[in-house]
């Protein structure tokens, strides 16, 4: 399928390394903020999430770090694999929990490039 | 669970005609978001639904295009007429409720427009 990373920034790293994309944010009322992987010719799928109470979160071979201060947000991937070639997207998200609908904003995504 | 079905997955038309996409999410969710995804951006949000009524419609180009999901359950976009720019792939998304929830998206419909 097109690549939906033709004109994005590009992170290539070699296999077995770690990577670390970065994502800033623009809204200060965001509270919850969500990565998403998007291979070529698929829809984006849900890697990890984490709200604004806490600085970091943990899942199988990724972390994410989250500093309210500078409005950044990382995604670090341990061992990096082929498989995990793709698109990765950050997206925001105000209070999930005011009581109000979820409207979840997307960055403009790195390109990932793992070499083997 | 079956995932988010989408469809055509690709469909090629001139300018100034119309097309149409369809969606049905996952069995259960409440909310159900069309994005459209040009090529080298990140999905931006057309429009929202939790149940059948739309909760955002803000970045929806009401002149051209139409989105309904009139049981609460499956949706169609709409576009007519295409203009060059719509270019672009049309995601469909679902999550549970309101609330913080993970949205699963499904493969995306691939327009083209000559």
């Amino acid at each position: 399928g097109e690549s939906v990373g033709l004109h994005l920034p590009t992170l290539s790293v070699q296999e077995g390394d770690n990577s670390i994309i970065n994502c800033a944010y623009s809204n200060s009322a965001s509270d919850y903020f969500i990565w998403y992987k998007q291979e070529s010719g698929k829809g984006p799928q849900f890697i990890i999430d984490i709200r604004s109470n806490m600085d970091k979160r943990q899942g199988q071979r990724v972390t994410v770090l989250l500093n309210k201060t500078v409005k950044h947000l990382s995604l670090q991937i341990a061992a990096t694999q082929p498989g995990d070639s793709a698109v990765y997207f950050c997206a925001e998200s105000p209070n999930p929990n005011s009581g109000g609908y979820q409207k979840v904003t997307f960055g403009t995504g790195t390109k990932l490039q793992v070499i083997p | 669970e079956a995932g988010v079905a989408q469809s055509p997955r690709y469909k090629i038309i001139e300018k100034r005609q119309s097309v149409a996409f369809w969606c049905n999410p996952i069995s259960g969710h409440a909310t159900l978001y069309w994005y459209q995804q040009i090529l080298g951006q990140g999905p931006k949000l057309l429009i929202q639904f939790q149940n059948n009524g739309v909760v955002d419609d803000s970045q929806l180009p009401k002149d051209r295009f139409s989105a309904e999901r009139l049981k609460g359950v499956d949706s169609t976009l709409k576009i007519q007429p295409a203009k060059l720019e719509d270019s672009a792939v049309y995601l469909c998304a679902s999550s549970r409720g309101a609330g913080a929830n993970v949205l699963t998206f499904g493969a995306g419909s691939r327009l083209t427009v000559l």
